[in-house]
């Protein structure tokens, strides 16, 4: 069956810190991903999308994502984190053939400490 | 170039109603998904209209329904409300190409009490 586990419910890390949230995805080919962000009282942001080419991906607001196709997984990492980047994280993944009916993991919560 | 909309923020309803909401889709956009995310939970996508007809359903119930006006704005009706229907529904817009973003609204938050 096609899933999406983001292991990590909770992360906390201090500001300035390095940070790497971690998916990981069962699909039957070669999937669309996506990292999206959730602030309270907001809906989903997009931070970057992966669909081929350079695995390495470069988002919005510092963060970048690598695809690993022998591990199943797509990373999210920010060199330093703010403050502001406290939020929820969803790791997503879609069809080649329709970039609809998105197949989401159940989030990780970055919490940062002063 | 305005973003996606919904309406209403917050809305309580008791088991056996009915409800309808609302989404107006960015500009430029003909493709409307929506999705249901319980707390703690991600979203799980409900289905999505094309031009007006349903082009995607995900593993929801008939009484989850939809419409998609000439505008391309949007409803989601769910009949004889249940307990488990309290969520937060969030509409995403897009073009219809693929690889095109899906752009969300910041949702509605439904309790069935």
């Amino acid at each position: 069956a096609q899933s999406v586990t983001q292991p990590d419910i909770h992360i906390t890390v201090s500001e300035g810190a390095s940070l790497e949230l971690r998916c990981n995805y069962s699909y039957g080919a070669t999937p669309y991903l996506f990292w999206y962000v959730q602030s309270p009282g907001q809906g989903l942001q997009l931070l970057l999308k992966y669909f081929s080419g350079d695995t390495l991906v470069q988002g919005i607001k510092g963060f970048e994502a690598e695809f690993k196709r022998s591990q199943s997984s797509f990373n999210l990492r920010k060199p330093s984190v703010h403050w502001s980047d406290a939020a929820e994280y969803f790791c997503a993944v879609g069809p080649l053939d329709s970039n609809y009916q998105l197949i989401w993991g159940a989030g990780t919560k970055l919490i940062i400490k002063p | 170039e305005t973003g996606v909309t919904q309406s209403p923020t917050h809305l309580i309803k008791t088991r056996g109603q009915q409800v309808t909401l609302r989404c107006s889709s960015q500009s430029g956009h003909n493709t409307v998904s929506w999705y249901q995310q319980a707390l703690g939970q991600g979203p799980q996508f409900i289905f999505q209209y094309y031009r007006e007809e349903e082009n995607g359903r995900g593993n929801f119930p008939p009484r989850f329904s939809g419409l998609q006006f000439p505008n391309y704005s949007s409803e989601l009706n769910v009949n004889a409300l249940e307990l488990d229907d309290s969520a937060l529904y969030l509409c995403a817009s897009s073009r219809d190409s693929l690889g095109e973003t899906q752009y969300f609204g910041p949702g509605t938050r439904l309790l069935v009490l």
